[in-house]
């Protein structure tokens, strides 16, 4: 399967802990996005890369939460120091960027990983 | 930044009637459209896309969507509906080299 892959899938954890999830793109996918969906919302966006550049951040994306990309291949999403509010399904998607007919940047998404705080 | 709106969180139709699922977009310049699907537990699956070469767009499992620049709208619809259309729908806008912004989505219903 060649789709964006998502790690882990579920995820418990106690307030104030620190979690990580991962997100392996399309190979061919040089933009990585990353977005928070709550339950009847859509999905907000939070952050987003072109390579290993993060080109634009979310105000939702406070202090307690960091991306990376480091070799512009697999991103990892960090929260710290977890709230209740943080509760949510994290996904991640990559696309092409927008190039014309060809191109028009579409998101392929990933399976999500939902988070629970308790 | 793009706005996206979806008119009704909720549509329940009967197996076999008319689905529509409205959006609507504000921007003086129309950006590229897209409509998502979203199974439970699932990640957002695309169904189709405006990119201005065609104003009456077709996707999967029969939906599709017509762009009207006048009313700044791209409504979904399936002409007949199928128990396996239950699934939470989402419109989203992409404005050149920018994010895509969701609407807050419509959870479609069908009853036998």
């Amino acid at each position: 399967d060649t789709g964006v892959s998502q790690d882990p899938r579920h995820k418990i954890t106690k307030r104030g802990q620190n979690v990580t999830f991962r997100c392996d793109p399309i190979s061919e996918h040089n933009r990585l996005y990353w977005y928070r969906q709550t339950l009847g919302q859509g999905p907000e966006f939070l952050t987003y890369f072109q390579n290993e550049a993060q080109l634009e951040k979310s105000r939702l994306l406070s202090d307690r939460f960091s991306a990376e990309r480091p070799k512009g291949s697999f991103s990892t999403l960090e929260i710290q120091r977890t709230e209740q509010g943080d509760s949510a399904m994290y996904l991640c998607a990559s696309s092409f960027p927008v190039t014309g007919i060809s191109n028009t940047g579409e998101l392929f998404f990933g399976e999500g990983s939902r988070l629970t705080v308790l | 930044a793009q706005s996206v709106t979806q008119l009704g969180s909720h549509v329940s139709v009967s197996e076999g009637a008319l689905v529509l699922l409205r959006c609507n977009y504000s921007s003086s310049v129309p950006p590229y459209l897209f409509w998502y699907v979203q199974y439970p537990n699932q990640g957002l699956q695309l169904l189709l896309k405006y990119t201005s070469a065609a104003t009456l767009v077709k996707g999967i499992n029969g939906f599709e969507a017509e762009f009207k620049k006048s009313e700044t709208s791209f409504h979904l619809t399936k002409p007949s509906a199928h128990m396996s259309d239950a699934a939470e729908y989402f419109c989203a806008a992409l404005r050149y080299n920018n994010d895509m912004r969701f609407g807050a989505g419509t959870r479609l219903t069908v009853k036998p």
